[in-house]
């Protein structure tokens, strides 16, 4: 079974300009979320998605963070313009709501995540 | 406000040692407990932990939880230099999927 893909692995802009960043999860899997991770810390939910649909963007910086999943199958997350602070690894997950969660159906599959180094 | 704490933040071992990380928590609609290993950059599952008292294994690692005190414990035996990483403890809310996670606990094994 192929994991959750991302891209680019890593990105280097200044600050005020715009950057994106891709995620392609598991096969079949429902429920997306993207996760920012600030060195030291643990990952901090940014948006989570199900099927297109947003069910929690409550944490997302929205002046300057988008995101979006048309189709329902892969998203793109948006940041214009970025800030010294959003200097972090971007992670996507995906999980197979649905599946009871006692059988592990809200376990989150992780991609390699994104390096953001804003100048 | 909801709260996941691990400690310690960061340990130093020798092969061979036992490790044991802990997790405490403080949140409102609980649902489960996991844990996940992160070497460079995604983090990989160990342990989903939902029930109090029953313990998961997987080789060297395991893993209990204690509702009642409110903490997990992750437990490495006979560690290895391959163990070095970065371990995070994340919360599951009845009322969700997202996961709510702690710092993290830096290990690192040494020869």
């Amino acid at each position: 079974e192929a994991g959750v893909a991302q891209s680019p692995r890593y990105k280097i802009i200044e600050k005020r300009q715009s950057v994106a960043f891709w995620c392609n999860p598991i096969s079949g899997h429902a429920t997306l979320y993207w996760y920012q991770q600030i060195l030291g810390q643990g990952p901090k939910l940014l948006i989570q998605f199900q099927n297109n649909g947003v069910v929690d963007d409550s944490q997302l910086p929205k002046d300057r963070f988008s995101a979006e999943r048309l189709k329902g199958v892969d998203s793109t997350l948006k940041i214009q313009p970025a800030k010294l602070e959003d200097s972090a690894v971007y992670l996507c997950a995906s999980s197979s709501r649905g599946v009871s969660w006692r059988e592990g159906g809200e376990t989150q599959y992780f991609g390699p995540g994104t390096r953001l180094l804003v100048l | 406000e909801d709260k996941v704490v691990q400690s310690p933040l960061s340990l130093v071992v020798h092969e061979g040692d036992t490790v044991t990380l802990n997790c405490s928590y403080e949140v409102t609609n609980f649902r489960s407990l996991l844990w996940y290993k992160q070497e460079k950059k995604a983090p990989t599952f160990l342990f989903m932990l939902t029930s109090s008292g029953i313990e998961k294994k997987s080789g060297r690692l395991s893993s209990i939880l204690d509702k009642k005190e409110l903490f997990s414990i992750l437990n490495i035996t006979a560690t290895q230099t391959g163990d070095s990483a970065i371990y995070l403890c994340a919360v599951g809310y009845s009322s969700g999927y997202a996961l709510n996670f702690g710092k993290g606990t830096s290990l690192l094994v040494t020869p």
